[in-house]
């Protein structure tokens, strides 16, 4: 099956400093992909829509100087968790939209990235 | 704006149980829903895919049913075992938004 990538799977900061999270999708390309995170024992909450070569799109809520979206590709999404602070802790996953085939329209996800600020 | 609700919350049982699992969304004109496996602090593993024009889909001891009229679908475990243990999250793509509104999930737990 389609296979997403997202790196780091853990990362410990300290409070101020910024932290970059990279979504790829190895064997198909995603000119859509969506960044989520989940908090202990809670559901997703979508975060944003990151479009190839276009600004992302926020949800209510999210600020847009604080997380910083870019794809730069078609098989790769970053976000940037800038000046992070203990309350930015977090599960952050992404997820790719395959754009054709016959599982079009179905999304797949990476295994996420753990947010420790300290 | 799309709430989606799963029931139960939590559910143990032991091995060797059919179960089923309840999903519930309040817009019907959804593009497709959804299930998913999420183990402890892992990622989501994608279970079944139903496309808004099906009423179900098997993959192996899974069956997903979808009543979109109702806003209703259900996954179907058969012969659970203890591997099954996981939290099960359905989601919905809202036609036209193409991002998923998932559930809470329902942490099953299946005793050996």
């Amino acid at each position: 099956g389609a296979v997403v990538s997202q790196h780091p799977s853990r990362v410990i900061c300290k409070s101020g400093t910024s932290v970059k999270i990279e979504c790829r999708s190895l064997d198909f390309q995603a000119t859509t992909m969506f960044w989520y995170r989940q908090f202990p024992k809670q559901s997703l909450m979508l975060m944003a829509t990151s479009n190839e070569g276009s600004k992302a799109t926020y949800e209510q809520g999210v600020e847009k100087d604080k997380f910083l979206i870019n794809h730069a590709s078609l098989t790769l999404s970053t976000l940037t968790v800038t000046s992070a602070h203990p309350e930015d802790s977090s599960f952050y996953i992404c997820s790719a939209r395959s754009a054709g085939g016959l599982r079009t329209g179905e999304l797949f996800f990476g295994e996420g990235s753990r947010l420790t600020v300290l | 704006k799309q709430e989606v609700t799963q029931i139960p919350a939590a559910l143990s049982v032991p091995e060797g149980e059919n179960l089923v699992l309840n999903c519930s969304f309040t817009d019907s004109a959804i593009y497709n829903l959804q299930w998913f496996r999420q183990d402890p602090g892992k990622g989501l593993t994608s279970l079944l895919l139903i496309q808004s024009s099906q009423r179900e889909q098997t993959s192996g001891r899974l069956n997903a049913s979808l009543d979109k009229s109702s806003g209703r679908s259900t996954l179907y475990i058969a012969a659970s075992q203890p591997g099954d243990s996981a939290t099960y999250l359905c989601a919905v793509n809202d036609t036209g938004r193409r991002a998923l509104t998932f559930g809470s999930g329902t942490r099953l737990q299946v005793q050996p």
